[in-house]
């Protein structure tokens, strides 16, 4: 069964927009929320995380909005710049099999200069 | 700087033959990853290890095995290869507190 669902696929954004994706999950054994970020020909990259016990983190241009009730959690992107376009995961870790972690099935964003 | 190296970048190997992808990090982590990428899937979860001989498998084992004989190198092994199993191998590492670092990946072309 898919466990984390990832939308949208893909996204185009103008420059100094706001990027929005979000992550929807159903295991509530999820104990970390992180978002990856990959450009072409490199893996995945850490780029902001959030503990099930806060709401929202901000990270520079880079926020984690976290809906614990819902079990939804969204990604935004301020002022998006070219240099954001990659592909973005939502990727939860399981706190109950060995850390694993979970991956959305990516969002490619475009940002138009 | 710290690290999770695969050997190869690009492979291309034929069908039925045995193939070695290798992973080392060189930072002293417990749990070791291998993912296949997939385009429209993400990433999922082949096999992992938490310890030195230690594994488990992931959400897609079949076909796989691994091996861990030391901490810092976890070797995945694909028995017999099929061109279904043409895809981007990702190896990443952990300390098990949060944060994966990830390898720049294998891309596996089987003919």
């Amino acid at each position: 069964q898919q466990q984390v669902k990832q939308s949208p696929q893909s996204l185009i954004v103008q420059k100094g927009g706001i990027s929005i994706i979000n992550c929807a999950y159903e295991n509530t054994a999820f104990d970390y929320f992180p978002w990856y970020q990959q450009f072409p020909g490199k893996g995945p990259a850490l780029l902001i995380a959030i503990r099930p016990d806060v709401s929202e983190k901000k990270e520079g241009r880079f926020t984690i909005s976290f809906n614990k009730s819902a079990k939804q959690f969204s990604l935004h992107i301020m002022d998006s710049q070219p240099g954001d376009s990659a592909t973005y995961f939502c990727a939860p870790k399981d706190g109950e099999y060995g850390n694993k972690l979970v991956f959305g099935a990516g969002t490619i964003l475009r940002v138009k200069s | 700087d710290v690290k999770v190296t695969q050997s190869s970048r690009y492979l291309v190997k034929r069908t039925g033959e045995k193939v070695f992808l290798e992973c080392v990090q060189d930072m002293d982590h417990e749990n070791m990853f291998w993912y296949r990428q997939d385009p429209g899937l993400g990433l999922r979860l082949i096999y992992f290890s938490y310890d030195v001989k230690m594994k488990e498998k992931g959400d897609i084992p079949e076909g796989y095995s691994v091996s861990r004989e030391k901490k810092e190198r976890f070797s995945l092994i694909l028995e017999s290869a099929s061109t279904n199993q043409t895809s981007m191998y990702l190896c990443a590492s952990t300390t098990g507190n949060y944060g994966y670092t990830f390898g720049s990946g294998t891309r596996l072309t089987v003919v």
